[in-house]
């Protein structure tokens, strides 16, 4: 089976702008989780999306948004964005989300300068 | 919320062995444990779910404290492969998949020759 993908693997964008990230679940995976990691934050979860709907959504800004399509399919979306956004964006598809395992794609850089 | 991980940090020889815990301040549905290498995705190693159900790897042995709200990663004769972050993700969610993971800080983990 082909592994989680993400697109594009690295991104630079100015303050202001927005940004637009993909992700590719594992066939059969319905449940996909956005997970945003920093250095000084670790992993901190976005959001998760199970069969086109939202579920969960952490404690993020609404400038931070995410959909997802019916063929699981997932983006999420950056608008107006500020220097501390930039970090390493993991998307985790999961058969359904926990308590099943999630399997991360390899992220996406995002540098906002 | 976030669950604490102890140590932060370790450093071992080849074959030595490790011990990483996870607590949690709320009661767990599931806990999951992942490690991260330098500049790559988690990769899923274990879920431990109430009730007692253990699924992952073989060569890796976590247990589940369920009372407590703790969970421990053991790494027995450890190799250099085993290097990395290891974090732990909650499940707070009762009643099945609800989707998403609170992650730990993480245990950086090196092992020396």
């Amino acid at each position: 089976k082909a592994g989680v993908t993400q697109t594009p693997r690295y991104l630079i964008k100015t303050r202001g702008q927005q940004v637009t990230l993909s992700c590719s679940p594992i066939s059969g995976h319905r449940s996909v989780s956005w997970y945003q990691q920093t250095p000084g934050q670790g992993l901190q979860f976005l959001f998760e999306y199970f069969s086109e709907t939202q579920r969960n959504k952490g404690n993020f800004p609404g400038r931070f948004s995410g959909r997802q399509f019916s063929n699981s399919r997932s983006e999420m979306n950056v608008s107006t964005l500020e220097l501390g956004d930039s970090a390493l964006y993991l998307c985790a598809s999961s058969f359904q989300g926990a308590p099943y395992e999630q399997y991360f794609g390899p992220g996406t850089r995002l540098t906002v300068t | 919320q976030q669950p604490v991980q102890s140590p932060q940090a370790v450093i071992l020889r080849e074959g030595e062995d490790a011990v990483i815990n996870c607590s949690s301040s709320k009661a767990l549905y599931s806990v999951h444990w992942y490690r991260q290498k330098h500049g790559e995705a988690p990769v899923f190693l274990m879920i431990l779910l109430k009730g007692g159900e253990q699924k992952g790897h073989e060569k890796i042995s976590a247990s589940f404290n369920e009372k407590k709200q703790q969970s421990s990663l053991y790494l027995t004769a450890s190799q250099l492969s085993y290097s990395g972050t290891y974090f732990c993700g909650t499940d707070l969610n009762y009643g099945g998949s609800q989707g998403n993971l609170i992650f730990g800080k993480g245990t950086k983990l090196s092992v020396k020759p």
